[in-house]
């Protein structure tokens, strides 16, 4: 099983629509989880944190349910600028004590005027 | 607004040859990583540092590769003997985290391109 799992997508939507993204992660010692986006060969940036309790900024509100380990993205009114891959990504302590973020596959939307 | 700095942004280099990537992070973070991504892949984790050592890494980061924190700024990536596989996107990042879960948001440069003819 993938660490991080995510539906590729394609998501095709028009402007104005709701689209949700899923994840699910398979360690349930993971610690930290966050959605990123990622623009064609750019490199990923930092959209929003995930917490128990939801988190919501503009548009965007993320969830986490950790009995089911899985995450949750919505996107509402879509503007065609949120054409990207979004990215799930799960922090998780390392063998040595560190922590290492994995990341999922990614999840592609298009959004279409 | 601060930011992660790669230089160069494309590398061009025959199998077997060394190649050292570069990375400026934020000045005050006190975590830095590297990541790759073949194209059409995911962004795969390479190695994570903190306090002049090596904090984790994973299977990818063999003995062909190693990083350095050579002066108080700059942050490398070195690849000993390349192979064709080793073509990739290659990110550095950095991240604030002190010991508190939560902190790690990760902030990346944009990136280093590494074509192995």
């Amino acid at each position: 099983r993938k660490e991080v799992e995510q539906d590729p997508g394609p998501f095709n939507v028009p402007e104005g629509a709701t689209v949700a993204f899923n994840c699910t992660y398979s360690n349930s010692a993971s610690q930290s989880f966050f959605w990123y986006r990622q623009d064609c060969r750019k490199e990923p940036k930092l959209l929003m944190s995930v917490y128990s309790s939801g988190n919501e900024d503009g548009r965007f509100t993320a969830q986490l349910n950790r009995a089911s380990q899985y995450i949750s993205l919505l996107i509402r009114d879509s503007k065609l600028s949120d054409s990207a891959t979004y990215l799930c990504v799960v922090t998780k302590s390392g063998n040595t004590g560190g922590f290492k973020t994995i990341f999922g596959a990614g999840t592609r939307l298009f959004v279409k005027a | 607004e601060p930011e992660v700095t790669q230089t160069p942004s494309h590398q061009v280099t025959q199998m077997g040859q060394e190649v050292i990537l570069r990375c400026v992070p934020i000045s005050n973070h006190l975590y830095f990583y590297w990541y790759r991504q073949i194209l059409g892949q995911k962004v795969e984790f390479l190695v994570s540092f903190y306090n002049n050592e090596i904090s984790e890494k994973s299977e990818i980061f063999d003995d062909q590769f190693s990083v350095e924190r050579p002066d108080g700024s700059n942050f490398t990536l070195k690849i000993r003997s390349t192979k064709l596989e080793d073509s990739a996107m290659y990110f550095c990042a950095s991240s604030e985290r002190v010991r508190a879960v939560g902190n790690e948001k990760l902030f990346f440069g944009s990136g280093t391109q590494l074509s192995v003819l």
